[in-house]
């Protein structure tokens, strides 16, 4: 069954530091990683996508790394701020046939003073 | 460049109604795609159509329907609603196939349907 798992499921940070979340996958064949950013009452925003041949992609202070053999991909988010408290869902995309897109449930991110 | 527009924001029905929602894409955008996102299962795909044709669907009961039209606005449509269809309702709208290899998604804002 094609799975993308997202760990941890929340997190909380002080403004200013990094942090990292993670995203493992079982779905086959693989096509491509996406991660996006949703804020609360609001539609999920692009911050990332990688295909099979790459293994890091940065956005500002936001920098996804993808090891395709071990099927894991992270985001590391940089000097955080009160404005990256959000949800942050890891999205994986198939070649072939069939559901297109599997997403990971999600992360919730909430950074305080 | 105006982005994804969705409406109804919000709405409330009641079980055994039915329910349509709107998505208008980013013009010249030909793919809208449909999630379904809820607290536990998170976001779910629906279906896809791009010039006018369903071209990949979910698993999900016909109850969930969708059409597109030539202006490339797309319309779903829940039939005899059940409580657990209360979620967000999500569309994306993207220049080709959502299974085109590395293709952005801009997703609208949402709707979110309650059903009591």
């Amino acid at each position: 069954k094609n799975q993308v798992e997202q760990s941890p499921q929340s997190l909380i940070i002080l403004e200013g530091k990094n942090c990292t979340l993670q995203c493992n996958y079982t779905v086959s064949p693989f096509s491509n990683l996406r991660w996006y950013k949703q804020d609360t009452g609001r539609g999920p925003v692009s911050l990332t996508i990688m295909t099979f041949s790459e293994n890091t992609k940065s956005n500002g202070r936001y920098t996804a790394t993808l090891d395709a053999d071990t099927k894991q991909s992270s985001l590391h988010i940089t000097a955080s701020q009160l404005s990256d408290s959000a949800s942050y869902i890891c999205v994986v995309g198939l070649t072939g046939g069939g559901n297109k897109l599997t997403f990971g449930t999600g992360t919730q991110l909430k950074v305080e003073l | 460049k105006a982005g994804v527009t969705q409406t109804p924001r919000y709405l409330i029905k009641t079980r055994g109604q039915q329910v349509t929602l709107s998505c208008s894409p980013i013009s010249g955008h030909r793919s809208v795609s449909w999630y379904q996102q809820t607290p536990g299962q998170g976001l779910q795909f629906l279906f896809e159509y791009f010039s006018e044709t369903q071209r990949n669907k979910g698993n999900f009961p016909g109850r969930f329907s969708g059409r597109q039209f030539s202006n490339s606005r797309s319309e779903m449509n829940v039939s005899t609603l059940e409580l657990g269809d209360s979620a967000l309702y999500l569309c994306a709208s993207s220049p080709r196939l959502i299974t085109t290899g590395a293709n952005v998604l801009t997703f609208g804002a949402g709707s979110r349907l309650t059903v009591l």
